[in-house]
């Protein structure tokens, strides 16, 4: 079973707006790590957040924690129409991916 | 970033025969490899996971007879899938971790697409 999910499960936004999609996990973590996948690409990691920490930032991304409710959100500043990509959020116990959030940037 | 280079990065193959998909580090000590399946617009789905000189360890419902995974140095591991058919037609991909990774940041490859006729 996937032990992260994310929503929404797609976003069209429009260039320069943020983007924000969120991460649901079951079971307690050490961390927690977000990646990105362009179409038929391998993924790359982007950022990892530890248990805790409840707030990280990485250039145009800021990630938040909350291991209480057992959730993660990923921000998007200022976004790109390169940033258009499938997102995954990923934990570390199993290294199990939600079905992750498509996320299109119109230009 | 480390690299990770999976080879090949797409194979068309007959029904019935095996193919054999390579995941190498090219500058880290992998000691833990990863092997995923993904179908389109789905998520990853782990298969296995293979540590340098040991047996993989399979997920459930992974049948290790047809996913022959191999990790016998600690820049290679080799994924077969034997008699393959087209119900296993899909994009594989391999992740690695070791020394380096020392917070677990996985590698990634960047896939093999496989299509069995």
């Amino acid at each position: 079973s996937q032990q992260g999910e994310e929503d929404p499960q797609a976003l069209s936004i429009q260039e320069g707006e943020n983007a924000t999609m969120n991460c649901s996990y079951k079971t307690s973590i050490n961390n927690l790590q977000w990646y990105r996948q362009n179409s038929g690409r391998g993924l790359v990691h982007l950022i990892l957040i530890r248990s805790n920490e409840r707030e990280k930032h990485s250039g145009r991304l800021r990630v938040t924690l909350d291991t209480s409710k057992k959730s993660s959100s990923l921000l998007i500043t200022a976004s790109r129409a390169a940033d258009t990509a499938s997102y995954f959020c990923a934990t570390d116990n199993k290294l199990v991916f939600g079905a992750g959030t498509i996320l299109r940037v119109k230009s | 970033g480390a690299v990770v280079s999976q080879h090949p990065s797409w194979v068309i193959c007959k029904s019935g025969t095996s193919v054999k998909i390579e995941c190498r580090s090219l500058d880290f000590q992998a000691t833990t490899m990863f092997w995923y399946r993904q179908f389109p617009k789905q998520s990853l789905m782990l298969m296995a996971t293979s540590n340098e000189g040991s047996k993989a360890t399979y997920e459930q419902g992974v049948e290790k007879d047809k996913f022959l995974i191999n990790h016998a140095s600690l820049t290679l591991s080799t994924l077969t899938v034997t008699s393959a058919h087209p119900e296993d037609s899909s994009f594989y991909i391999c992740s690695a971790t070791g020394i380096r990774a020392l917070t677990g940041e996985l590698f990634f490859g960047e896939g093999s697409r496989l299509t069995v006729l």
